[in-house]
C-alpha cells in the first residue's frame, strides 16, 4: 500500500524568506503523480503544484517549486519570497497513474504541515 | 476554469433530519469524489463516481447515500446522522485522461449534527 509521510507538523517562516516542506512516500509503482495542496484556514483546498513521476524536470509554479528525488522517494516543496497569504495547511498527495478497481482515482494524503508566515 | 461548486456552505441538522449536499462541476471531468475532513486532518475518501457510476464506496455507513444524476452533478443524501459525522464535506473532480489526473476541490460544506 502507498503511504505518504510529512514529518513536519508545523513550520514557520518570515515574510519574504524561503521555506521548504518535506514529503516522502512509499510505492511500488513506477508511474504516478505527486501533488501539493494548500488549504488556508476555513478555506478551499487548492492545487499548488503537480509532478509526473516519469518527468525528470522538477515542476515550478511561480514562487513554488519542488525537489523531486524519485530514487529517494522524496518530494519537497520550496516556497520562495513567502507571503502572508501562503499561511495554510499544506498536504502532500500521491496517486498511481493507472489505478483500477478499489484504487481508482485514489489520492493518498500525508498528515499535513501547518505553515505560519510571520510579518 | 477549474471550479467545483458546493451548496450549502453551512448546514446544521438534527439526528432525525434528512438533508442533501450538492456538488457541481462544468469542466467535463469524468470522475467525482466525496471526502470527509475533520479539523487539521487530511481528507478521507468516502465515494468515487466514474462516468456517473459508483466506483468506490469506502465502507461508508448507509446513513450517507451518494447520487450522481448526471456527469456534472453529485449529491450526498444524509439521514439519521450522528454527532461524530460533524465535519467538512468536500467534493472534488478530475479529468482522468491526457495526463490530467489531479483533483480539483470545491469549497466544502461544513456540517454540524446536533
Amino acid at each position: 500500500a502507498q503511504t505518504v509521510t510529512q514529518s513536519q507538523p508545523e513550520m514557520s517562516v518570515q515574510e519574504a524568506e524561503t521555506v521548504t516542506l518535506s514529503c516522502t512516500y512509499d510505492t511500488s509503482e513506477s508511474d504516478y503523480y505527486l501533488f501539493w495542496y494548500k488549504q488556508p484556514p476555513s478555506r478551499q483546498m487548492i492545487l499548488v503544484i503537480r509532478q509526473e513521476a516519469y518527468k525528470q524536470q522538477n515542476a515550478t509554479e511561480n514562487r513554488f517549486s519542488v525537489n523531486f528525488q524519485k530514487a529517494a522517494k522524496s518530494f519537497s516543496l520550496k516556497i520562495s519570497d513567502s507571503q502572508l497569504g501562503d499561511a495554510a495547511m499544506y498536504f502532500c498527495a500521491y496517486r498511481a497513474r493507472y489505478a483500477g478497481g478499489t484504487s481508482y482515482g485514489k489520492l493518498t494524503f500525508g498528515q499535513g504541515t501547518i505553515l505560519t508566515v510571520h510579518p | 476554469d477549474t471550479e467545483v461548486t458546493q451548496t450549502p456552505k453551512h448546514l446544521v441538522m438534527g439526528m432525525t433530519n434528512k438533508k442533501s449536499l450538492k456538488c457541481e462541476q462544468h469542466m467535463g471531468h469524468r470522475a467525482m469524489y466525496w471526502y470527509k475532513q475533520k479539523a487539521k486532518k487530511p481528507p478521507e475518501l468516502m465515494f468515487v463516481y466514474s462516468y456517473e457510476k459508483l466506483s468506490i464506496n469506502e465502507s461508508v455507513p448507509s446513513r450517507f447515500s451518494p447520487e450522481c444524476p448526471n456527469s456534472s452533478l453529485l449529491n450526498l443524501h444524509l439521514h439519521a446522522l450522528q454527532p461524530e459525522d460533524s465535519a467538512l464535506y468536500l467534493c472534488a473532480s478530475s479529468q482522468e485522461r491526457r495526463s490530467s489526473y489531479e483533483q480539483y476541490f470545491g469549497p466544502g460544506t461544513r456540517l454540524t449534527v446536533t
